[in-house]
Protein backbone atom coordinates (compact mmCIF):
# COMPACT_ATOMS: atom_id res chain seq x y z
CA UNK A 1 0.00 0.00 0.00
CA UNK A 2 1.01 3.41 -0.69
CA UNK A 3 1.05 5.98 2.26
CA UNK A 4 1.45 9.30 0.42
CA UNK A 5 -0.33 10.78 -2.18
CA UNK A 6 1.55 13.16 -4.34
CA UNK A 7 -0.36 16.30 -6.35
CA UNK A 8 -0.55 17.02 -9.24
CA UNK A 9 0.07 13.71 -11.02
CA UNK A 10 2.26 15.34 -13.58
CA UNK A 11 3.33 19.25 -14.19
CA UNK A 12 4.60 20.97 -17.30
CA UNK A 13 6.17 24.53 -16.87
CA UNK A 14 8.78 26.82 -18.13
CA UNK A 15 11.96 26.96 -17.19
CA UNK A 16 12.42 30.21 -14.59
CA UNK A 17 9.36 29.76 -13.09
CA UNK A 18 7.98 27.90 -9.67
CA UNK A 19 6.87 23.94 -9.40
CA UNK A 20 4.66 23.31 -6.45
CA UNK A 21 4.14 19.49 -5.50
CA UNK A 22 2.11 18.39 -2.47
CA UNK A 23 1.56 15.42 -0.55
CA UNK A 24 -0.54 13.68 1.71
CA UNK A 25 -0.31 11.12 4.17
CA UNK A 26 -2.52 8.94 6.54
CA UNK A 27 -0.37 7.89 9.67
CA UNK A 28 1.67 9.28 12.07
CA UNK A 29 5.29 9.87 10.98
CA UNK A 30 9.04 10.24 12.17
CA UNK A 31 9.83 12.17 8.84
CA UNK A 32 9.02 12.42 5.38
CA UNK A 33 11.68 12.77 2.81
CA UNK A 34 11.37 14.26 -0.99
CA UNK A 35 13.05 12.03 -3.74
CA UNK A 36 13.93 12.86 -7.77
CA UNK A 37 13.81 10.18 -9.90
CA UNK A 38 15.26 10.52 -13.85
CA UNK A 39 13.92 8.25 -16.49
CA UNK A 40 13.17 5.34 -14.18
CA UNK A 41 16.39 4.99 -12.96
CA UNK A 42 17.89 5.08 -9.16
CA UNK A 43 15.92 7.67 -6.75
CA UNK A 44 18.44 10.87 -5.34
CA UNK A 45 17.71 11.70 -2.05
CA UNK A 46 16.68 15.39 -2.11
CA UNK A 47 15.60 16.41 1.41
CA UNK A 48 14.62 15.20 4.98
CA UNK A 49 12.28 16.90 7.05
CA UNK A 50 11.46 15.70 10.75
CA UNK A 51 7.89 15.30 12.18
CA UNK A 52 8.63 18.75 15.04
CA UNK A 53 10.32 20.68 12.08
CA UNK A 54 7.55 22.74 9.66
CA UNK A 55 9.97 24.40 6.99
CA UNK A 56 13.44 23.47 5.44
CA UNK A 57 15.39 25.02 2.56
CA UNK A 58 17.91 23.06 0.43
CA UNK A 59 19.38 25.47 -2.61
CA UNK A 60 16.29 26.17 -4.37
CA UNK A 61 14.11 23.62 -2.40
CA UNK A 62 11.80 24.11 0.07
CA UNK A 63 9.84 22.16 1.92
CA UNK A 64 7.06 22.75 4.15
CA UNK A 65 5.39 19.96 6.66
CA UNK A 66 1.98 20.61 8.17
CA UNK A 67 1.31 17.53 10.59
CA UNK A 68 -1.91 18.17 11.90
CA UNK A 69 -2.95 18.09 8.23
CA UNK A 70 -0.41 15.25 7.07
CA UNK A 71 0.50 17.29 4.62
CA UNK A 72 3.49 18.19 2.92
CA UNK A 73 4.64 20.19 -0.28
CA UNK A 74 7.94 20.89 -2.06
CA UNK A 75 8.63 24.03 -3.60
CA UNK A 76 11.40 24.08 -6.61
CA UNK A 77 11.89 27.58 -7.65
CA UNK A 78 13.59 28.88 -10.67
CA UNK A 79 13.07 25.78 -12.41
CA UNK A 80 15.66 24.58 -15.17
CA UNK A 81 15.59 21.93 -17.65
CA UNK A 82 17.13 19.44 -15.70
CA UNK A 83 14.85 19.69 -13.00
CA UNK A 84 12.66 17.29 -15.56
CA UNK A 85 11.98 14.31 -13.61
CA UNK A 86 9.92 12.24 -11.34
CA UNK A 87 9.16 13.34 -7.71
CA UNK A 88 8.08 11.53 -4.94
CA UNK A 89 7.54 12.02 -1.05
CA UNK A 90 7.97 8.94 1.64
CA UNK A 91 7.26 8.80 4.64
CA UNK A 92 9.54 6.80 7.70
CA UNK A 93 6.60 5.97 10.01
CA UNK A 94 9.29 3.20 11.43
CA UNK A 95 12.97 1.61 11.53
CA UNK A 96 14.30 2.53 8.09
CA UNK A 97 11.19 1.95 6.02
CA UNK A 98 9.64 4.21 3.58
CA UNK A 99 6.48 4.36 1.93
CA UNK A 100 6.40 6.23 -0.72
CA UNK A 101 3.72 7.88 -2.60
CA UNK A 102 3.06 7.23 -6.62
CA UNK A 103 4.72 10.61 -7.61
CA UNK A 104 4.31 13.70 -9.29
CA UNK A 105 6.10 13.96 -13.34
CA UNK A 106 7.19 17.20 -13.64
CA UNK A 107 8.10 18.13 -17.49
CA UNK A 108 10.51 21.58 -17.44
CA UNK A 109 10.47 23.39 -21.26
CA UNK A 110 13.22 25.76 -22.31
CA UNK B 1 26.07 8.78 -7.64
CA UNK B 2 25.41 7.15 -4.86
CA UNK B 3 27.97 4.43 -4.50
CA UNK B 4 25.47 1.96 -3.94
CA UNK B 5 26.04 -0.98 -7.71
CA UNK B 6 23.01 -2.95 -8.87
CA UNK B 7 23.41 -5.53 -10.74
CA UNK B 8 22.29 -6.80 -14.01
CA UNK B 9 21.03 -3.95 -14.66
CA UNK B 10 18.64 -5.60 -17.12
CA UNK B 11 17.22 -9.30 -16.78
CA UNK B 12 14.60 -11.04 -19.00
CA UNK B 13 13.34 -14.50 -17.64
CA UNK B 14 10.55 -16.47 -18.19
CA UNK B 15 7.58 -16.95 -15.91
CA UNK B 16 8.19 -19.84 -13.34
CA UNK B 17 11.91 -18.85 -13.31
CA UNK B 18 14.13 -17.94 -10.26
CA UNK B 19 16.31 -15.00 -10.40
CA UNK B 20 18.94 -13.33 -8.55
CA UNK B 21 19.35 -9.62 -8.40
CA UNK B 22 23.06 -8.18 -6.38
CA UNK B 23 23.48 -5.28 -4.19
CA UNK B 24 26.83 -3.32 -3.37
CA UNK B 25 26.23 -0.73 -0.20
CA UNK B 26 27.68 2.75 0.03
CA UNK B 27 30.53 2.21 2.07
CA UNK B 28 30.30 2.14 6.01
CA UNK B 29 27.05 1.39 5.61
CA UNK B 30 25.29 -1.37 7.38
CA UNK B 31 21.51 -1.82 6.32
CA UNK B 32 20.16 -2.53 3.13
CA UNK B 33 16.40 -2.40 1.75
CA UNK B 34 15.12 -3.33 -1.67
CA UNK B 35 12.36 -2.09 -3.32
CA UNK B 36 9.96 -3.07 -6.15
CA UNK B 37 8.92 -0.16 -8.62
CA UNK B 38 5.96 -1.42 -11.04
CA UNK B 39 5.62 1.08 -14.44
CA UNK B 40 3.74 4.10 -13.11
CA UNK B 41 3.96 3.50 -9.57
CA UNK B 42 6.15 4.72 -6.57
CA UNK B 43 8.20 2.17 -5.05
CA UNK B 44 7.19 -0.29 -2.34
CA UNK B 45 9.38 -1.66 0.05
CA UNK B 46 9.94 -5.50 -0.09
CA UNK B 47 12.00 -5.96 3.27
CA UNK B 48 15.36 -4.76 4.82
CA UNK B 49 18.48 -6.59 6.04
CA UNK B 50 20.47 -5.04 9.14
CA UNK B 51 23.69 -7.06 9.98
CA UNK B 52 22.91 -9.89 8.15
CA UNK B 53 19.51 -10.27 9.13
CA UNK B 54 16.26 -9.43 8.11
CA UNK B 55 14.88 -6.41 9.76
CA UNK B 56 11.23 -5.75 8.70
CA UNK B 57 9.41 -6.83 5.45
CA UNK B 58 6.43 -5.34 3.49
CA UNK B 59 3.65 -7.08 2.01
CA UNK B 60 5.06 -9.62 -0.91
CA UNK B 61 4.96 -13.31 -0.93
CA UNK B 62 7.55 -15.67 0.74
CA UNK B 63 8.77 -16.61 -2.98
CA UNK B 64 10.43 -13.06 -2.17
CA UNK B 65 13.97 -14.06 -0.17
CA UNK B 66 16.81 -12.43 0.67
CA UNK B 67 20.42 -12.25 2.37
CA UNK B 68 22.75 -10.04 3.53
CA UNK B 69 26.78 -10.73 3.88
CA UNK B 70 28.87 -9.61 6.13
CA UNK B 71 30.39 -6.90 3.61
CA UNK B 72 27.04 -5.99 4.01
CA UNK B 73 26.27 -6.86 0.14
CA UNK B 74 22.73 -8.21 -0.09
CA UNK B 75 21.29 -10.21 -2.59
CA UNK B 76 17.31 -10.57 -3.41
CA UNK B 77 16.02 -14.05 -4.71
CA UNK B 78 12.47 -14.27 -6.30
CA UNK B 79 11.18 -17.98 -6.98
CA UNK B 80 8.30 -18.80 -9.51
CA UNK B 81 8.13 -15.59 -11.62
CA UNK B 82 4.99 -14.45 -12.46
CA UNK B 83 4.15 -11.55 -15.21
CA UNK B 84 3.16 -8.91 -12.52
CA UNK B 85 7.11 -9.52 -10.97
CA UNK B 86 8.07 -7.12 -14.37
CA UNK B 87 9.52 -4.07 -12.33
CA UNK B 88 12.62 -2.00 -11.60
CA UNK B 89 14.14 -3.63 -8.63
CA UNK B 90 15.65 -0.53 -6.50
CA UNK B 91 18.59 -1.40 -3.44
CA UNK B 92 18.86 1.31 -0.66
CA UNK B 93 21.52 1.12 1.44
CA UNK B 94 21.42 3.63 4.89
CA UNK B 95 23.82 3.52 8.18
CA UNK B 96 21.51 2.47 11.08
CA UNK B 97 17.69 2.12 11.14
CA UNK B 98 17.05 4.56 13.63
CA UNK B 99 13.84 6.46 13.93
CA UNK B 100 14.03 10.01 11.91
CA UNK B 101 17.68 9.17 10.43
CA UNK B 102 17.46 7.29 7.64
CA UNK B 103 18.07 9.15 4.96
CA UNK B 104 18.71 6.32 2.00
CA UNK B 105 20.63 6.08 -0.84
CA UNK B 106 19.54 4.22 -3.89
CA UNK B 107 21.24 2.45 -6.45
CA UNK B 108 20.34 2.16 -9.97
CA UNK B 109 18.46 -0.07 -10.12
CA UNK B 110 17.72 -3.33 -12.22
CA UNK B 111 15.17 -3.85 -14.40
CA UNK B 112 13.48 -7.12 -14.43
CA UNK B 113 10.73 -8.44 -17.53
CA UNK B 114 9.39 -11.83 -17.09
CA UNK B 115 7.53 -13.25 -19.96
Amino acid sequence: SQQGEEDPQALSIQEGENATMNCSYKTSINNLQWYRQNSGRGLVHLILIRSNEREKHSGRLRVTLDTSKKSSSLLITASRAADTASYFCATDTGYSTLTFGKGTMLLVSP
Amino acid sequence: ETGVTQSPTHLIKTRGQQVTLRCSSQSGHNTVSWYQQALGQGPQFIFQYYREEENGRGNFPPRFSGLQFPNYSSELNVNALELDDSALYLCASSLVPRPGHNEQFFGPGTRLTVL
